[in-house]
């Protein structure tokens, strides 16, 4: 069965500090891949996403992630956090077949201290 | 960006009851919503597929005839907690998804559901 797995729970940075966020799932077909973001009190939203092309995608508030077919591994990346970053981060993936159904990862709370 | 409207976003009920909770498209419609539990602490956890028009396609384990949802139009889905008890107690969560494939998901608000 598909999963997604997220290397840490939490994580406590300083600001300016970088950030990488791991991530790795389990499907061997084709998959798209997702970073979510819920800030305290909010809604989920999307971060950003990757379907074909280039595997480094950039998303909002200056969110990067790379997609590394050969590790499974899709981690996201900040070159310097904001306390504004403090959140939940999720890590999902959809697939091609199976009604492109979403599945999530544990989720990361990152705490930026100011 | 797209609203999801979720309804209740808190609810207590006793054991045996039923409790209906609301997930709404207010500005684009929604042909496939999702149904997610998250329990505290942990992930999202699929709950089933809600697709307008047919029968929900439910993930393994989850039992259907407890977890009712139907999605009668392309902006509402429902799902309802039939004679809850205290173990399903959580926080349930719908999306609504936008793209062919599945590009984007909105997500509601949740609802925490509490069973005494």
């Amino acid at each position: 069965a598909q999963s997604v797995s997220q290397h840490n729970h939490h994580v406590i940075l300083s600001e300016a500090a970088s950030l990488e966020l791991g991530c790795n799932y389990s499907y061997g077909g084709t998959v798209n891949l997702f970073w979510y973001v819920q800030y305290p009190g909010q809604h989920l939203q999307l971060l950003l996403k990757y379907f074909s092309g280039d595997p480094l995608v950039k998303g909002i508030k200056g969110f990067e992630a790379e997609f590394i077919k050969s590790k499974f591994s899709f981690n996201l990346r900040k070159p310097s956090v904001q306390w504004s970053d403090t959140a939940e981060y999720f890590c999902a993936v959809n697939e091609n077949t199976g009604g492109f159904k979403t599945i999530f990862g544990a989720g990361t709370r990152l705490f930026v201290k100011a | 960006g797209a609203v999801v409207s979720q309804h209740p976003s808190w609810v207590i009920c006793k054991s045996g009851t039923s409790v209906k909770i609301e997930c709404r498209s207010l500005d684009f419609q929604a042909t496939t919503m999702f149904w997610y539990r998250q329990f505290p602490k942990q992930s999202l956890m699929l709950m089933a597929t809600s697709n307008e028009g047919s029968k929900a396609t439910y993930e393994q384990g989850v039992e259907k005839d407890k977890f009712l949802i139907n999605h009668a139009s392309l902006t509402l889905s429902t799902l309802t907690v039939t004679s809850a008890h205290p173990e399903d107690s959580s926080f349930y969560i719908c999306s609504a998804r936008v793209g062919s494939r599945g590009e984007k998901l909105f997500f509601g608000s949740g609802t925490q559901l509490s069973v005494l």
